[in-house]
């Protein structure tokens, strides 16, 4: 079946590290990603890991992938009070077609 | 580009009402994505579509929801008797189709049935 589970809410002080969690259930997933959405919009892509990789590092954002579990994260160095928002993870399911399943999202505050 | 553009960007109706909303792709982009947030269910895929036709309706919540898209530059939802229950974000994103590539998001239309 096609679940993706976050937790709902993750509070830090900016300048600390965050990490958000994610864990999905379909195992024939390629590509996980992460979108950020700020108030009033739509979602963004922040970025994506091909499944074959544990770990991809884009500036600020480290994204670790643990298949064998199904667990992916996302840290996010030196947070920034800009960085609040609702953060999803998302899986590609579906051969050709990039089915995207959704995570709950989690909502990120950052405490200046 | 201008993005994904849906209309409208509000829409408050009364329950039993017809509702139609409105996407425009990224042209170019071959896939077609309707998702609805609500605070309790969080994103959920509605419907999508390749190449204009539907590849999965399965979280078409009842028959009062339908989906076209005519053509590769428009897509609608329709939901034909609105009931309070739908009063949530309804989203369109676009991607070019093909695995790895990213959906972009329109703004959304916020939905209040009353």
């Amino acid at each position: 079946g096609e679940d993706v589970e976050q937790s709902l809410f993750l509070s830090v002080r900016e300048g600390d590290s965050s990490v958000i969690n994610c864990t999905y259930t379909d195992s024939s997933s390629t590509y996980l990603y992460w979108y950020k959405q700020e108030p009033g919009a739509g979602l963004q892509l922040l970025t994506y890991i091909f499944s074959n990789m544990d770990m991809k590092q884009d500036q600020r954002l480290t994204v670790l992938l643990n298949k064998k579990d199904k667990h992916l994260s996302l840290r996010i160095a030196d947070t920034q009070t800009g960085d609040s928002a609702i953060y999803f993870c998302a899986e590609s399911i579906g051969g050709a077609t990039n089915k995207l399943i959704f995570g709950t999202g989690t909502l990120l505050a950052v405490q200046p | 580009d201008a993005g994904v553009i849906q209309s409208p960007r509000h829409e408050v109706t009364e329950m039993g009402q017809e509702v139609t909303l409105r996407c425009k792709p990224i042209s170019g982009h071959n896939s077609l994505f309707w998702y609805r947030q609500t605070m309790m269910r969080g994103l959920e895929l509605l419907i999508y579509f390749n190449n204009n036709v539907p590849i999965d309706d399965s979280g078409m919540p009842e028959d009062r929801f339908s989906a076209k898209m005519p053509n590769a530059s428009f897509s609608t939802l329709k939901i034909q008797p609105s009931e309070p229950r739908d009063s949530a974000v309804y989203f369109c994103a676009s991607s070019r189709g093909a695995q790895n590539t990213e959906a972009f998001f329109g703004q959304g239309t916020r939905l209040t049935v009353v």
